[in-house]
């Protein structure tokens, strides 16, 4: 079983700062998707991406996939306190239909 | 329009009874998956419908699991024999094709607790 390891595994900054989230396996994923679970919620859908070395903006949000399948980032700009939750990567492994592996996530406390 | 919705959303029961949990996902997703969660970890997956039948129920952690999903919409996952170790939120998703890149919508969960 491929396994995605996401760093750090908790984070607690101010309002206003950036920062990263990293997701990482040794093994190829045909795709890596990104999502935000907020307590007594299901996971919502942030980002999918296919092609290695893709990049992905969604407002103060920038999402890669690497150049090998392999691993991903997620990059907040000017943190807000709404960006607060748990922040999941799912990669989908080569060939399957749709099952995807999650990372344990990481979670994000953004203060005011 | 609606999403997948799940029942009970909380659920206790006592070690060694059987439960169902029941979800409903969004009309016209053909796929349909169940994952549980636990505290502090990812979701894990557990089982994969397309249409009526399981085509991939590698998931499942023991015979005690089992999930239906007769007429290719509702599904149950129904647990025999629960254990304490069974607690947790189990999680149902459907998505429109199931296929690696089609995205996974899911419910809130049930929350399940064994005692």
């Amino acid at each position: 079983t491929q396994l995605l390891e996401q760093s750090p595994q908790f984070l607690s900054i101010q309002e206003g700062e950036n920062l990263t989230v990293y997701c990482n396996s040794s093994s190829v994923f045909s795709s890596l998707q990104w999502y935000r679970q907020e307590p007594g919620e299901g996971p919502v859908l942030l980002v999918t991406v296919v092609t290695g070395g893709e990049v992905k903006k969604l407002k103060r949000l920038t999402f890669q996939f690497g150049d090998a399948r392999k691993d991903s980032s997620l990059h907040i700009t000017a943190a807000q306190p709404g960006d607060t939750g748990l922040y999941l990567c799912a990669g989908a492994e080569s060939g399957s239909q749709g099952n995807l592996i999650f990372g344990k996530g990481t979670k994000l406390s953004v203060k005011p | 329009g609606a999403g997948v919705s799940q029942t009970p959303s909380n659920k206790v029961t006592e070690k060694g009874k059987y439960v169902e949990l029941r979800c409903d996902p969004i009309s016209g997703h053909t796929a349909l998956y169940w994952y549980r969660q636990s505290l502090g970890q990812g979701p894990e997956f557990l089982i994969y419908f397309q249409g009526t039948g399981a085509a991939d129920d590698s998931g499942l952690p023991n015979d005690r699991f089992f999930a239906v999903r007769p007429e290719g919409s509702v599904s149950t996952l129904k647990i025999q024999r629960t254990e304490r170790g069974d607690s947790a939120v189990y999680l149902c998703a459907s998505s429109l094709q199931g296929t690696y890149n089609s995205p996974l919508h899911f419910g809130n969960g049930t929350r399940l607790t064994v005692t």
